[in-house]
């Protein structure tokens, strides 16, 4: 079993529609990153949280410790919002500062 | 402005031939790594760093080097290329101090072919 599961692995979704993508993980963490990476390849970072909630335009990124999940949402969901969208947490297990990543979900917004 | 830069983007060189990809951050981040891309296998880390002169093995260390020797650059080194080493690699930088992170930044992102 990875130690971050992401679902679903991919999405399609007609423009304007809500989004919830979820990522669950097993380890001991002091942050997780919600990256984005379009079909060109760059990584943009777009949320880092270790509590809470963040919310920067139609995005929102959640995470709940105690369960050890958390949910990247889009409203209003675009065509330019196509992209894969990844998971990473910070496992500090033994003193480590690695990052571990999901396998991504594959988002498609159809105009 | 804020970046990671990469270089090269594209390199295709022949087994054995070492070779190094440069990382460069203009941030002053205390964290730095390296990362490789594989379909099916996703991303996964090879080196990091939490600042100069310290650096550990990520998951995927075997067959790479890296240094620290400056704050802002963290070159990844292939001493003698192989074929399963073709792959994506990217770079990427933050924050990284007494606790308190921040959100990384990426490279552009290096796609190496070693026939």
């Amino acid at each position: 079993k990875n130690e971050v599961e992401q679902s679903p692995q991919n999405l399609t979704a007609q423009e304007g529609e809500f989004i919830t993508i979820n990522c669950s993980y097993s380890v001991g963490i002091s942050a997780l990153h919600w990256l984005q990476q379009h079909p060109g390849g760059g990584i943009v970072s777009l949320f880092m949280l270790s509590s809470g909630k963040k919310k920067h335009g139609r995005l929102i990124a959640t995470i709940n410790i105690q369960e050890k999940h958390s949910s990247l949402h889009i409203t209003a969901s675009h065509p330019r919002d196509s992209a894969v969208y990844i998971c990473a947490v910070r496992d500090i297990i033994q003193g480590a500062q690695k990052l571990v990543f999901g396998q991504g979900t594959r988002l498609t917004i159809n105009p | 402005e804020a970046q990671v830069t990469q270089n090269p983007r594209y390199l295709i060189t022949v087994t054995g031939k070492k070779l190094t990809v440069t990382c460069s951050q203009n941030m002053n981040h205390e964290y730095m790594s390296w990362y490789r891309q594989d379909p099916g296998l996703g991303l996964r880390q090879i080196y990091y760093s939490m600042n100069v002169e310290v650096t550990d093995k990520g998951d995927v260390p075997e067959g790479y080097k890296v240094s620290r020797k400056e704050k802002r650059n963290f070159p990844l080194i292939l001493e003698s290329p192989s074929p399963n080493q073709t792959s994506l690699y990217f770079c990427a930088s933050s924050h990284h101090l007494r606790g308190v992170e921040t959100e990384a930044f990426f490279g552009q992102g290096t796609r190496l072919t070693v026939v």
